[in-house]
């Protein structure tokens, strides 16, 4: 079956804008749960969503949001960009809780 | 607050040899425990988890982990390392409410051929 799918995969934008990632979970997972990884501060936890509900925020500011859909599909956006935001976005799926999550090729955004 | 501690950022080793990668936790219940590879460039796979039962887990590539719960560590282990097995590895342990990951720092492991 088709892994998690995440787009785009490269994506470059000038400070102070924003950015839309997408996230398509594995058919029949309900939980999508995002990370950054940058050099410095490895993968850190953004947020997590099931069945359409945040169910839990790391410790990022409110610059950066998400969202599920009804399908499970989940969106984050990141406004205000800042050269900081530079980083590889990983989005996770998981069936049911402690399963362990599979993880998407992630986004690699670059902030300029 | 659960947290993960992996001591060596980089490991090198002769294909064929064994391999041993360190991972040490802490949290106050029983943990769920994971390991989780990473190329150049990519997401992350699962090598494999720890939920409860049998200590000595077994994964994907060959690779095994023990849990040894007195020691608080989920040790990663090959008994022959084969230069496609370069890469980063991650550990990480799920607790706090919700499927949140802690990750550890990651080790970067090189193959010499």
């Amino acid at each position: 079956k088709a892994g998690v799918t995440q787009t785009p995969r490269y994506l470059i934008k000038t400070r102070g804008q924003q950015v839309t990632l997408s996230c398509s979970p594995i058919s029949g997972h309900r939980s999508v749960s995002w990370y950054q990884q940058t050099p410095g501060q490895g993968l850190q936890f953004l947020f997590e969503y099931f069945s359409e509900t945040q169910r839990n925020k790391g410790n990022f500011p409110g610059r950066f949001s998400g969202r599920q859909f009804s399908n499970s599909r989940s969106e984050m956006n990141v406004s205000t960009l800042e050269l900081g935001d530079s980083a590889l976005y990983l989005c996770a799926s998981s069936s049911q809780v402690n399963y362990g999550y599979t993880f998407g090729s992630g986004t690699r955004l670059t902030v300029v | 607050a659960q947290s993960v501690t992996q001591p060596d950022i980089h490991i090198t080793v002769s294909e064929g040899a064994s391999l041993e990668l360190r991972c040490n936790y802490s949290y106050g219940a029983t943990p769920y425990l994971f390991w989780y590879v990473q190329s150049p460039g990519q997401g992350l796979q699962l090598l494999l988890k720890y939920f409860s039962g049998d200590t000595l887990v077994q994964g994907i590539k060959g690779f095994e982990a023990e849990f040894k719960r007195s020691q608080s560590s989920f040790n990663l282990r090959k008994p022959s390392v084969h230069w496609s097995d370069a890469a980063e590895y991650f550990c990480a342990v799920v607790g706090g409410g919700g499927n949140k990951l802690t990750f550890g720092t990651g080790t970067q492991l090189k193959v010499e051929l």
